[in-house]
């Protein structure tokens, strides 16, 4: 039962504009969210995270929106840039006392043109 | 600060040998992690510790184990190599508790033949 996921593969964009990568989620008691870019050859990097006590974390060209009621949140990269080009994963901890543990969605691959 | 480090990068075996990834951190991490992913996959935890001298099974454990006898060293084997477990491999740390963000390493892409 996949538990995070990131219904598309892959998403291309033009530079400057905006660039929405979407994650939803099944279980209800996931209350803390994070998003990971990851280039080629290299290791998934930490890039912003939301509490699930917000609906908005800001940070920079990086917004991530929470929607709570639909289990749904968003990424939102403005204006994009062709170095935002990489795999996003979208993660959550596990609840309870295994909240060291994250699962992850299967990613999407973010192209932007130049 | 090296942060998270994996030996080796790349490696080749045939089907039926064993090999070790090493896995090293220097954040004094409490918590270490194995993970695999595969094409249209995501990222799977194999096995994880919480500490020196623990381990535990992820979600894809099986053909794999684990050694965690130092703080900073996570060790990942294969005793006996299976093309399914061709993949790239990432260990990654972290301080442990709620949302705490997971410190990866660069990956060890291995293909079994």
């Amino acid at each position: 039962d996949q538990q995070v996921k990131q219904n598309s593969p892959s998403l291309s964009v033009q530079e400057g504009r905006i660039s929405i990568l979407n994650c939803d989620y099944t279980n209800s008691m996931f209350d803390y969210f994070l998003w990971y870019k990851k280039y080629p050859a290299e290791g998934p990097t930490f890039l912003i995270s939301i509490s699930s006590i917000k609906d908005k974390n800001e940070d920079g060209r990086f917004t991530v929106f929470l929607n709570k009621s639909a289990k749904h949140l968003s990424l939102h990269i403005v204006p994009s840039q062709p170095g935002d080009s990489a795999v996003y994963f979208c993660a959550a901890p596990n609840s309870g006392g295994s909240n060291y543990k994250l699962t992850f969605g299967k990613g999407t691959l973010l192209t932007v043109n130049p | 600060n090296a942060g998270v480090t994996q030996t080796p990068k790349f490696r080749v075996l045939k089907t039926g040998q064993s090999m070790t990834l090493l896995c090293a951190q220097d954040m004094n991490h409490e918590y270490m992690y194995w993970y695999r992913q595969d094409p249209g996959m995501g990222l799977r935890l194999i096995h994880y510790s919480v500490g020196e001298g623990t381990t535990a099974k992820g979600e894809v454990p099986d053909g794999y184990n684990v050694s965690r006898l130092k703080k900073q060293n996570f060790l990942l084997g294969l005793e006996s190599a299976a093309p399914s477990q061709t993949s790239v491999y990432f260990c990654a740390s972290s301080y442990g508790g709620r949302g705490n963000e997971q410190f990866f390493g660069p990956g060890t892409r291995l293909t079994v033949l």
